[in-house]
């Protein structure tokens, strides 16, 4: 069953904890996104990979950090710098740079307590 | 700076209504457009795009968008809703470049009444 899959679906954090959300696609997709979306301001972009090894800030970066060692991967850093990380936190991932459709995960709702 | 405005953030409508959802971009060169939609619960998943060719393009369950380049609109419509299309729907634009980025509006929130 193909996709991409986030997990958790709810996560609980204390303030001041660094926290990674999983992505993970068996799309094999060479593009991966990682999005906040908070409500009444839609989906903003944090980071974006757009192949293994590499990856770019978005326009929301500070306080998030990621990684792609793997075409498969791109898990999202929260660090205790992020100023507001209670959000909902969507992966989306893309065929390659010929193709423009992006495909969502489910999401993650990070609760920072 | 480029943006995607979405005016409307929430709609209520009855049961065999027409929708209409505004969407407007601010870029003058080409872009690629979209309408994503988020139902209670699920992903969200990708309703209808335009790139090139025939302005009206036609997406699931009787969704359709027109892209009018004078007016940078793009706007989404339905002749007549149902309860299930009660949901989020998103406005989206690539600006051309090599970047591939995705620009969100703020989302319309659609309300359904049975």
């Amino acid at each position: 069953d193909g996709g991409i899959t986030q997990s958790p679906k709810y996560l609980f954090r204390k303030e001041g904890q660094n926290v990674t959300l999983s992505c993970e696609q068996n799309l094999n997709h060479d593009a991966m996104y990682w999005y906040r979306q908070d409500p009444g301001q839609g989906l903003r972009l944090i980071y974006y990979s757009q192949i293994v090894n590499d990856f770019q800030k978005g326009d929301i970066a500070e306080g998030y950090s990621v990684s792609r060692e793997k075409k498969e991967s791109f898990p999202l850093t929260v660090t205790s710098a992020q100023k507001n990380p209670t959000a909902f936190y969507l992966c989306a991932s893309k065929e390659g740079a010929a193709s423009d459709t992006q495909y969502f995960g489910p999401g993650t709702r990070l609760t920072v307590l | 700076a480029q943006s995607v405005s979405q005016h409307n953030h929430h709609v209520i409508l009855s049961e065999a209504a027409s929708l209409e959802l505004g969407c407007n971009y601010s870029y003058g060169g080409t872009v690629n457009l979209f309408w994503y939609v988020q139902y209670p619960g699920q992903h969200l998943q990708l309703l209808l795009k335009y790139f090139s060719g025939d302005p009206l393009v036609k997406g699931i369950k009787g969704f359709e968008a027109e892209f009018i380049k004078s007016k940078f609109s793009f706007n989404l419509r339905k002749p007549s809703v149902q309860w299930s299309d009660t949901a989020e729907y998103f406005c989206a634009v690539i600006l051309g470049g090599a970047t591939n980025k995705l620009i969100f509006g703020t989302g319309t929130l659609l309300a359904v009444q049975p």
